[in-house]
């Protein structure tokens, strides 16, 4: 079964753009969740999506927004991008009666 | 609020010995504990986990334990070696209706052959 994937890898933006990243997760699997992941604040849950609905979501601003489409791959976007939003971006994905996340490669955002 | 702390943040031991990793939560409903290695310029790997109705769980090198009295929980890694140098992170999570993890700092394990 293919991993997680993540695209694309690497960006780099400048403050003020907005960036859009893609999960696609494992076949079958119907939860991705995401985080943001800095030197400072370690691994941060950012939100999750199951079926297509935001389930639940953590403590960052309206600027960071996803959304979830019919065959589970996900997309998040961060508007006005602030030098503080550069960090690696990970997406995990659940089956829909295990506890487990699997995460994948992660997409690194660098805002200058 | 939910929180999780992680100790050592780094950890270096000669190979071959064991290495002990410890974390504490504060939300007294978390239920499922995982931890993750992760290595320079990869995503976290899952590569034990533990659940509240369980105190201990092995699998070959490594080992978690649980107490849920004392909300702390463990990873033990015995015979290490220079592959499982990597950065090592807990979680905790109620695992009802939501993949919420709330992680810890992180602990930068180094084995030094």
């Amino acid at each position: 079964k293919a991993g997680v994937t993540q695209t694309p890898r690497y960006l780099i933006k400048t403050r003020g753009q907005q960036v859009t990243l893609s999960c696609s997760p494992i076949s079958g699997h119907r939860s991705v969740s995401w985080y943001q992941q800095t030197p400072g604040q370690g691994l941060q849950f950012l939100f999750e999506y199951f079926s297509e609905t935001q389930r639940n979501k953590g403590n960052f601003p309206g600027r960071f927004s996803g959304r979830q489409f019919s065959n589970s791959r996900s997309e998040m976007n961060v508007s006005t991008l602030e030098l503080g939003d550069s960090a690696l971006y990970l997406c995990a994905s659940s089956g829909g009666t295990i506890y487990e996340q699997y995460f994948g490669p992660g997409t690194r955002l660098t805002v200058t | 609020g939910e929180n999780v702390e992680q100790h050592p943040s780094t950890l270096s031991v000669q190979e071959g010995d064991s290495a002990v990793i410890k974390c504490t939560y504060s939300d007294s409903a978390s239920n499922y504990f995982p931890w993750y290695k992760q290595e320079l310029g990869k995503g976290p790997q899952l590569i034990i986990d533990i659940r509240s109705n369980v105190g201990e769980k092995k699998d070959q090198r490594i080992a978690v334990t649980l107490n849920k009295t004392a909300k702390h929980f463990s990873l033990h890694i015995t015979e290490t070696q220079p592959e499982d140098s990597a950065v090592y992170f807990c979680a905790a999570s109620r695992a009802s209706g939501t993949y919420k993890y709330i992680f810890g700092t992180g602990t930068r394990l180094k084995v030094l052959a």
